[in-house]
């Protein structure tokens, strides 16, 4: 089935640090979004993507819907303990109405 | 409720039993979606409901999983004769609808049910 490409699997940083992370795909997709899972708990939606080429952002958070519609970011800036997590992009296919297929997400660590 | 409530939190079951998740989703939410995580791993599709009926089930791995919706609300998606690499966390999701305007098909989930088959 169709799969996102999420990059990268996990990052170890230091708080004040910013971070990028990113999701590919080879088919289009008319909406992005950016979800964070803590453990044990369900993936909560951060940001969400409905135009090409859209900026959109949430506090220290920034994501994009890449102009190709093949692609999107997220950024976090100046990085601080409590973003650690699992964060995973999905996204919709053109001409599909339903289901969101999810990214292998990236696991963010951060150290003081 | 506020939020996606899923029951049970935790269940630990043998192999070959039956076993039920329920999911009651956000009030007013048509949409209904079943996905699973592994450990470790990504969200994987198992089935979508608009309203009682499932225009796509293309993620259910096999027969022995099956869902059902009544009343365009609770959910529940059982599983037969479990087997061990059914173990997983089931999660539960719901959106205002499926498409049309913006923000109609934001996800809000659950915090999930643990299945442990030993």
């Amino acid at each position: 089935g169709q799969q996102l490409n999420q990059s990268p699997q996990s990052m170890f940083i230091q708080e004040g640090e910013d971070v990028s992370m990113n999701c590919t795909s080879s088919s289009i997709f008319n909406t992005w979004l950016w979800y964070k899972q803590d453990p044990g708990e369900g993936p909560v939606l951060l940001i969400a993507l409905y135009k090409a080429g859209e900026l959109t952002s949430n506090g220290r958070l920034t994501a994009q819907f890449g102009i190709t519609r093949k692609d999107s970011f997220l950024n976090i800036s100046a990085s601080i303990p409590s973003d650690v997590g699992i964060y995973f992009c999905a996204g919709r296919l053109t001409g599909t109405a339903s289901k969101l297929t999810f990214g292998t997400g990236t696991r963010l660590q951060v150290t003081l | 409720g506020a939020g996606v409530s899923q029951s049970p939190s935790n269940k630990v079951t043998e192999k070959g039993k039956d076993v039920e998740l329920r999911c009651d989703p956000i009030s007013g939410h048509t949409a209904l979606y079943w996905y699973r995580q592994s450990l470790g791993q990504g969200l994987e599709f198992l089935i979508y409901f608009q309203g009682n009926s499932a225009p796509d089930k293309s993620g259910l791995p096999s027969d022995r999983f099956s869902a059902e919706r009544t009343g365009g609300s609770v959910s529940t998606l059982t599983i037969q004769r479990t087997q061990q690499e059914d173990s997983a966390v089931y999660l539960c999701a719901s959106s205002l609808r499926t498409s049309g305007r913006a923000r109609s098909g934001e996800l809000f989930f659950g915090e999930g049910s643990r299945l442990t088959v030993l």
